[in-house]
């Protein structure tokens, strides 16, 4: 069974670019999770869907981030405009069930310059 | 919303000892407990959990313990080697509300 795919690995941009980040699930999990992770620290949750709804959104930063999962499989993080501080791992995980295991994909590696 | 807790940061044994890390958690709706190994420029991977309405579980040299009274739940690792190094990290889940802790950072020295 495939895991959860993440790309890119790497991305490096300049400040005030726009940047994308793709994940693909594992396929039949309805949970679908979008993490920040700084260096030396915990993932922090941005985003969480339930199948195409985002369910909780409390924590991503509405100015600059936006967030989509059409027809509740692949979902989309975007930045714009990207900040210095927004260098960190962005992480992906899907879940099949509710109070359930994550899986996490290999995440994304923002270096904003 | 849930706040997890975790010590230390930063672990240091030697090969063969054991390890023991802690968390603590602020919701006590939250009712299931998974214990996540991430190494370098990895994700994170689930190596242990445990639900509520268990005390205790055992994988070999992993061991989780949980107390609802008090709101903790402990990692133990016994027996450890070398390739147990890396990061964990703990994480309380409330109907899919999933919250992770700081991180241990374990180092087992050969």
């Amino acid at each position: 069974e495939a895991g959860v795919v993440q790309s890119p690995r790497y991305k490096i941009i300049e400040k005030k670019q726009p940047v994308a980040f793709w994940c693909n699930p594992i396929s039949g999990h309805n949970t679908l999770y979008w993490y920040l992770q700084n260096l030396g620290q915990g993932p922090e949750l941005l985003i969480r869907y339930e199948n195409e709804e985002a369910v909780d959104d409390s924590q991503l930063p509405k100015d600059r981030f936006s967030a989509e999962r059409l027809k509740g499989v692949d979902s989309t993080l975007k930045i714009q405009p990207a900040e210095l501080g927004d260098s960190a791992v962005y992480l992906c995980a899907s879940s099949p069930s509710r109070a359930g295991e994550l899986f996490f994909g290999e995440g994304s590696r923002l270096t904003v310059l | 919303g849930e706040n997890v807790e975790q010590h230390p940061s930063t672990l240091s044994v030697q090969e063969g000892d054991s390890a023991v890390i802690k968390c603590t958690y602020s919701d006590s709706a939250s009712n299931y407990f998974p214990w996540y190994k991430q190494e370098l420029g990895k994700g994170p991977q689930l190596i242990i959990d445990i639900r509520s309405n268990v005390g205790e579980k055992k994988d070999q040299r992993i061991a989780v313990t949980l107390n609802k009274t008090a709101k903790h739940f402990s990692l133990h690792i016994t027996e450890t080697q070398p390739e147990d190094s890396a990061v964990y990290f703990c994480a309380a889940n409330n109907n899919n509300d999933m919250r992770f802790g700081a991180g241990t950072r374990l180092t087992v020295k050969p």
